[in-house]
Formats: C-alpha cells, structure tokens, sequence
C-alpha cells in the first residue's frame, strides 16, 4: 500500500536559514508527488508537484524539491526562509485509485 | 474567483447530537472531496464525488457519516449521531480534473468539537 513518512515532526528554524523539509514514499510505480502548506486557519495550498521529466521541481514561494527514486524520497527545500513561512507542511503521493495519500506534517517554527 | 467555501467554521456540539457541513466547490470544478484531518495527523479522505456519482467513499463510515451532492455543486457531509471521536477538522476540496494529478484547492475547513 501506498504510505508517505514525514520523519520531522517539528523543525524550528532562523529566518533566513536554508530549510529542508524530509518525505519519504512508498510506492510501487512511479509516484506522483505533492507538497502542500497549511497556514493557520488556512486551507492546504499546493506548493509543487512532481510526476515526471525533471527531478528538479520549482514551486511557489521559491520552495523546491528533488525527487530521488533510490531515496524513495521527495524533499522539500528553500534556499532563505521568510518569517511568513511557518506553517505546516505535508507531503502527499497519489495512489493508484486516484487518492491523495498525506504524510502526518512537519511544523516550521521560523525565528527572527 | 472565490474558492471554496465551507460552513460552519466552527461547531461545538455534545455526543450523539447531529452535526451537518457544507461545501460549495470552484464553479466549474466536477470533482469534489471531504477529508478529515485529525490533530497532529495528515487529511484523509472520506469520500470523492464526480458531480453528483460518489466514485470512492470506502472510507466513510457509513453507519453514522452520510453525503450528498445532489446536483453536482454543491455538497453536505453529515453526521449522526457524533461521537468523541468524531472531533476533527472536516475538509472539502475540489478539482477540474478526473485525475488527481490535478490541483486539489481546499477550503479553510470546519472544526468539530464533540463534548
């Protein structure tokens, strides 16, 4: 079955500190994957997805991931986090029936 | 545009009493979810609509939740009677797309609380 393992469940971080935010999948073929952000109060909102070509994906807010089939991993990372992005962060894969399947989340505490 | 919309944002009731949520999706958007998000944990799905045909609601617990999309906007998600349990925030979201590599946009949520 289909499963996604955020191994962090709380990362605090410096504002303009490098962050890297850690996702690990399960999954026969090749995944789609997703990272969502979940701000207080907030509905989810996608930050970027992978499904093939390039394992370099861009996203909004100038977050990034890399996808690494022999990791079976999906991190996330930006380069200088901004006090405004603290929130929670899930990693997502869809499954074979056309479900998203989330991992538990990692919640950014950003510092000034 | 609005996005999607759901109400109550907040609902605090006692055990065994009914509990009703309401979505209205994006216009145009065919594909319709619940989820369910409980503290500290990930959303998961309770059941999928495309309009009005719910096309994946194994994980609905059918002897107390129910929904309905009766004209393929809008839906309500019910519960009754609630169980302690039950608290959680309840998340619908919606899609353009048949497939779910297309992007959910999901709604601020409701927030259950059974006493």
């Amino acid at each position: 079955a289909q499963s996604v393992t955020q191994p962090d469940i709380h990362i605090t971080v410096s504002e303009g500190a490098s962050l890297e935010l850690r996702c690990n999948y399960s999954y026969g073929a090749t995944p789609y994957l997703f990272w969502y952000v979940q701000s207080p109060g907030q509905g989810l909102q996608l930050l970027l997805k992978y499904f093939s070509g390039d394992t370099l994906v861009q996203g909004i807010k100038g977050f990034e991931a890399e996808f690494k089939r022999s990791q079976s991993s999906f991190n996330l990372r930006k380069p200088s986090v901004h006090w405004s992005d603290a929130a929670e962060y899930f990693c997502a894969v869809a499954s074979n029936t056309d479900k998203l399947i989330f991992g538990t989340g990692t919640r950014l505490q950003v510092f000034p | 545009e609005a996005g999607v919309v759901q109400s109550p944002r907040y609902k605090i009731i006692e055990k065994k009493q009914p509990v009703a949520f309401w979505c209205n999706p994006i216009s145009g958007h065919n594909t319709l979810y619940w989820y369910r998000q409980n503290l500290g944990q990930g959303p998961e799905l309770l059941i999928r609509y495309e309009n009005e045909e719910a096309v994946d609601d194994s994980q609905l617990p059918k002897d107390r939740f129910s929904a309905e999309r009766l004209k393929g906007v809008d839906s309500t998600l019910k519960i009754q009677p609630a169980e302690l349990g039950d608290s959680a925030v309840y998340l619908c979201a919606s899609n353009d797309r048949m497939r779910i590599t297309g992007e959910l946009f999901f709604g601020e949520g409701s927030r259950l609380t059974v006493l």
